[in-house]
C-alpha cells in the first residue's frame, strides 16, 4: 500500500479479553515499531523488529504484551487480558533499510478497555 | 541509554510572535535528531532532521552538542502552526526514542 496500515482503527474490549492489533507497513521498509501514546503521556516506545527479530523489547510493559513480525512485513502485537490502563493509540511506524532517515506512522489504533 | 526531554507539555503564542519548543537529550554516542509534528486529526509525520539542516514551513532547529539540546523555532508562528510536536533521537541501535510531546497553541 501506499502508506502504513493498521487496523482496527477503534477496538473497544472487556476487561480481561485478549485483543490483537495490526500493522501493515510500507512495502519493503525492513525496521518496524510499536508505539503507545496515552492522553498526557507523549509516545511510549513498546518494541522495535529488524526483519523479523525484535533486538529491543524493553519497551514491553509487561508480560501480557507480545509482539511478532512474520515475513518481514505485517506484524501483530497482543494484549493479553486487557487491563483499563492499557487504554491508548498504539501507533506503528516503518522506515526504510540502510540510514535512518524518516518513519512513517499508520494512523494508529484506538483500544478502549471498558 | 537515550532519552529525550520536552520540559514543555503545553505553549501558548500570539500569531506572529517567536516561538521555541525546547528539547534536550541524553546519549553518549552521535544522535540523529527530528522534530515531528501531529495536526489534528492527522498521523504523526516528520518535520524536519538535524542533518538536513533545512527550514520546513518557517521552522528550524539546531543541534546544539554542548547544551545537548535540539530546540524548534519560528520566527513569526501562524495559526496554522497549532499541533503537537515530538522532539525524537535515532541511536546507534536506531531505536528511534521520543519526548513526552508539547501541545503549541497559536492564538488569533
Amino acid at each position: 500500500g501506499a502508506g502504513v496500515s493498521q487496523s482496527p482503527s477503534n477496538k473497544v474490549t472487556e476487561k480481561g479479553k485478549d485483543v490483537e492489533l495490526r500493522c501493515d507497513p510500507i512495502s519493503g521498509h525492513t525496521a518496524l515499531y510499536w508505539y503507545r501514546q496515552s492522553l498526557g503521556q507523549g509516545l511510549e516506545f513498546l518494541i522495535y523488529f529488524q526483519g523479523n527479530s525484535a533486538p529491543d523489547k524493553s519497551g514491553l510493559p509487561s508480560d501480557r504484551f507480545s509482539a511478532e513480525r512474520t515475513g518481514g512485513s505485517v506484524s501483530t502485537l497482543t494484549i493479553q487480558r486487557t487491563q483499563q490502563e492499557d487504554s491508548a493509540v498504539y501507533l506503528c511506524a516503518s522506515t526504510p533499510t540502510g540510514v535512518f532517515t524518516e518513519a512513517f506512522f499508520g494512523q494508529g489504533t484506538r483500544l478502549t478497555v471498558v | 541509554a537515550q532519552r529525550v526531554t520536552q520540559p514543555e507539555k503545553l505553549l501558548s503564542v500570539f500569531k506572529g510572535a517567536p516561538v521555541e519548543l525546547k528539547c534536550n537529550y541524553s546519549y553518549s554516542g552521535s544522535p540523529e535528531l527530528f522534530w515531528y509534528v501531529q495536526y489534528s486529526r492527522q498521523r504523526l509525520q516528520l518535520l524536519l532532521r538535524h542533518i538536513s539542516r533545512e527550514s520546513i514551513k518557517g521552522f528550524t532547529a539546531d543541534l546544539n552538542k554542548g547544551e545537548t539540546s535540539f530546540h524548534l523555532k519560528k520566527p513569526f508562528a501562524q495559526e496554522e502552526d497549532s499541533a503537537m510536536y515530538y522532539c525524537a533521537l535515532s541511536g546507534s541501535a536506531r531505536q528511534l526514542t521520543f519526548g513526552s510531546g508539547t501541545q503549541l497553541t497559536v492564538l488569533p
